[in-house]
């Protein structure tokens, strides 16, 4: 079964600097997919970034950015000039792209992000 | 286009009670899953429909069941409610290829 990890249950940034969220998973799989989602305190969950296994392009996301290893099975997520607005828990989550979806995501357990004014 | 909306928001139930929540997924989405969010479990699958049909089910105990109907807006039920099922459920809709899942707000269950 696969896993993720995230190894920073808190960071704190401040406002205008880059912070860095690290994210490891575990898998057998050759092909899937990764994302980052930021759950703000409505609880609503965001779509912040997704990555294709396949692509060897990192994606970006205007302030947005991963750093994607496969070989390391490492995928962090990087936040430019961080913004007060940017507070919020980030997961990091993993879903297999064969099965057309019927897995669901896997989520690993958050990292709480403080933007310091 | 309409997001992922979940009914109700927030739902306070007995030990013992069933509880229905309700999602409706964004317009032409066909998938629908389910999340359950708790402090000590994080987030965990509960399951996934697709054309009225479950595809996968996570982890959790028969107690938790759910259903699609033909408009694909989704229900789950939990039945003979206990203290340890309080949480922030979550539904998410998938596009297409569903490949992305759009989360609604959640409905926050408390079981007292």
């Amino acid at each position: 079964a696969q896993t993720v990890t995230q190894s920073q249950p808190e960071m704190s940034v401040q406002e205008a600097e880059t912070v860095t969220l690290s994210c490891t998973y575990d898998t057998s799989e050759s092909d899937y997919y990764l994302f980052w989602y930021k759950q703000p305190p409505s609880r609503q969950m965001i779509l912040v970034i997704r990555q294709e296994a396949y692509k060897q392009q990192n994606a970006t996301e205007n302030r947005f950015s991963v750093n994607f290893q496969k070989a390391a099975k490492s995928f962090s997520l990087k936040i430019s000039d961080s913004q007060l607005g940017d507070a919020a828990m980030y997961f990091c989550a993993y879903r297999r792209r064969s099965g057309g979806g019927a897995d669901g995501l896997t989520f690993g357990k958050g990292t709480h992000l403080i933007i310091q004014p | 286009k309409a997001g992922v909306t979940q009914t109700p928001r927030y739902l306070i139930k007995t030990r013992g009670q069933q509880v229905t929540l309700s999602c409706s997924p964004i317009s032409g989405h066909r998938s629908v899953s389910w999340y359950q969010q708790t402090p000590g479990q994080g987030l965990q699958f509960l399951f996934e429909y697709f054309s009225e049909t479950q595809r996968n089910k996570g982890n959790f105990p028969g107690r938790f069941s759910g259903r699609q109907f033909s408009n694909s807006r989704s229900e789950m039920n939990v039945s003979t409610l206990e203290l340890g099922d309080s949480a922030l459920y979550l539904c998410a809709s998938g596009g297409q290829t569903n490949t992305e899942a759009f989360f609604g707000q959640g409905t926050r269950l408390t079981v007292v």
